[in-house]
């Protein structure tokens, strides 16, 4: 049971390029969701879904784009990457409200 | 706005000794969780506590939650080395949404 999993682990980006940050998990959860970790900051949610086909904006969704085709799979896309998105990022997935939530190990990711 | 905060920032202490972490949050909660995050890691579910209850115990964790002052405490009991991580709090308010707060750095030193 690999709960959830995070690619790349690791990513550098020039300002401008694009990329999508993979999340997959295999516990048959229902809600899916993406943070940002910033020293200081703490987890500040990007999007979530709750569902395969559903998904909406978290705190700080500027940026970022979802989709949620298949329960096991979330992927993030970052449109045109500023330095200002240079941050780990976490991929978390639980049974439902208020549920208990299952983070990946995240990506962390630079953007020169 | 962050809801969950927590206090103090960073903690250092001396392995055997107890560590207590504080949560205060701003509006009503369904139940409140807590969270350890290793270096380099994800974050990992320890414990959650809904409203109803006052305490709750799981190994050497023991969190309390006062509604009534909007905060809970974890306290961890005989600390060792492996216990050194952040530890967040986060809110569950009745949606699919935990908001989390900023964490408390523990150091057990050996």
């Amino acid at each position: 049971n690999a709960g959830v999993t995070q690619t790349p682990k690791f990513q550098v980006l020039k300002t401008g390029q694009s990329m999508t940050l993979q999340c997959a998990q295999d516990m048959n959860h229902e809600y899916m969701s993406w943070y940002r970790q910033d020293p200081g900051m703490g987890l500040r949610l990007i999007h979530y879904s709750v569902g395969a086909g559903i998904t909406d904006q978290g705190e700080v969704p500027n940026g970022y784009n979802v989709s949620r085709s298949t329960t096991e799979d979330f992927p993030l896309r970052l449109l045109s990457a500023a330095p200002s998105q240079t941050s780990v990022y976490f991929c978390a997935s639980s049974r439902g409200r208020d549920q208990p939530q299952h983070f990946g190990d995240g990506t962390r990711l630079s953007i020169l | 706005s962050q809801q969950g905060e927590e206090d103090p920032q960073a903690l250092s202490i001396q392995e055997g000794e107890n560590a207590t972490m504080n949560c205060s949050y701003k509006t009503s909660i369904n139940n409140l969780q807590w969270y350890r995050q290793n270096s380099g890691r994800g974050l990992v579910h320890l414990i959650l506590i809904r409203s109803n209850e006052r305490e709750k115990h799981s190994g050497r964790l023991r969190v309390t939650l006062d509604t009534s002052k909007k905060s809970s405490s974890l306290l961890i009991t005989a600390s060792r080395a492996a216990d050194t991580a952040s530890y967040f709090c986060a809110k569950g308010a009745g949606s699919y949404q935990l908001t989390f707060g900023k964490g408390t750095k523990l150091s057990v030193i050996p």
